[in-house]
């Protein structure tokens, strides 16, 4: 079935260290990927998507690409703050296209 | 406001009693969603709505059920509720086609003791 599998946290860095989240997906075609973000004590919120094979998606210094041919989508920060403390998940539309499907979050703490 | 907003916040509630978490959202969507998150395990599907006639059972609906009210309105039940139901479930709205965004709301953190 459609699945998708991120790296296991938690993840500490420190101020302005280069960041990588690694993300894969197992689906039938090309699902469009996301990237959520959830700050403590709120909800998920989106942080980027790609709906595409390689296009790119990017917001506040954060980056991903759709890799096809990896079946992956790795979020990359080059210098974290510790503003950007939170939990991170990768999504994929499942094979219905009807909803999305997590995988089980990378937890990231930065200090200063 | 926001656009998806949940009720309560948060809720602690004895083993076998009956409990309804309430969602409504203001983006004019059709799509719906329950969500339960637990630690490390991410998010996981229990039902989803597409519009008032078309409720979907997600990845592990058993011991939950659900109602669409309105098109804004997305409640689930807990009909008998037990320990291990306790976890943060989260509400999301999502507009048509597979690029859209979800939406979710701020979660509700359920204690079942």
């Amino acid at each position: 079935g459609d699945s998708v599998t991120q790296m296991e946290g938690p993840v500490t860095l420190s101020e302005e260290a280069f960041l990588t989240i690694n993300c894969t997906y197992t689906a039938t075609g090309y699902p469009s990927l996301f990237w959520y973000v959830q700050y403590p004590g709120e909800g998920l919120q989106l942080l980027l998507k790609a709906t595409k094979a390689d296009d790119k998606g990017s917001n506040k210094g954060f980056e991903a690409t759709y890799r096809k041919e990896t079946t992956s989508f790795h979020l990359e920060k080059g210098s974290v703050q510790v503003s950007d403390s939170a939990v991170y998940f990768c999504a994929a539309n499942s094979n219905s296209g009807y909803a999305l499907n997590f995988g089980k979050g990378t937890s990231l703490l930065v200090t200063p | 406001d926001a656009d998806v907003t949940q009720t309560p916040r948060n809720r602690i509630t004895k083993t076998g009693k009956r409990i309804m978490l309430e969602c409504s959202q203001t983006k004019g969507h059709d799509r719906m969603y329950w969500y339960r998150q637990d630690p490390g395990l991410g998010l996981r599907l229990i039902y989803y709505s597409f519009d008032v006639k078309d409720i979907n059972k997600g990845e592990i609906s058993d011991g939950y059920s659900v109602s669409r009210q309105a098109q804004a309105k997305f409640s689930l039940s807990l009909e008998s509720a037990i320990p291990n139901q306790t976890a943060l479930y989260f509400c999301a709205t999502r507009g048509q086609g597979q690029n859209t965004e979800a939406f979710f709301g701020q979660g509700t953190r359920l204690t079942v003791v």
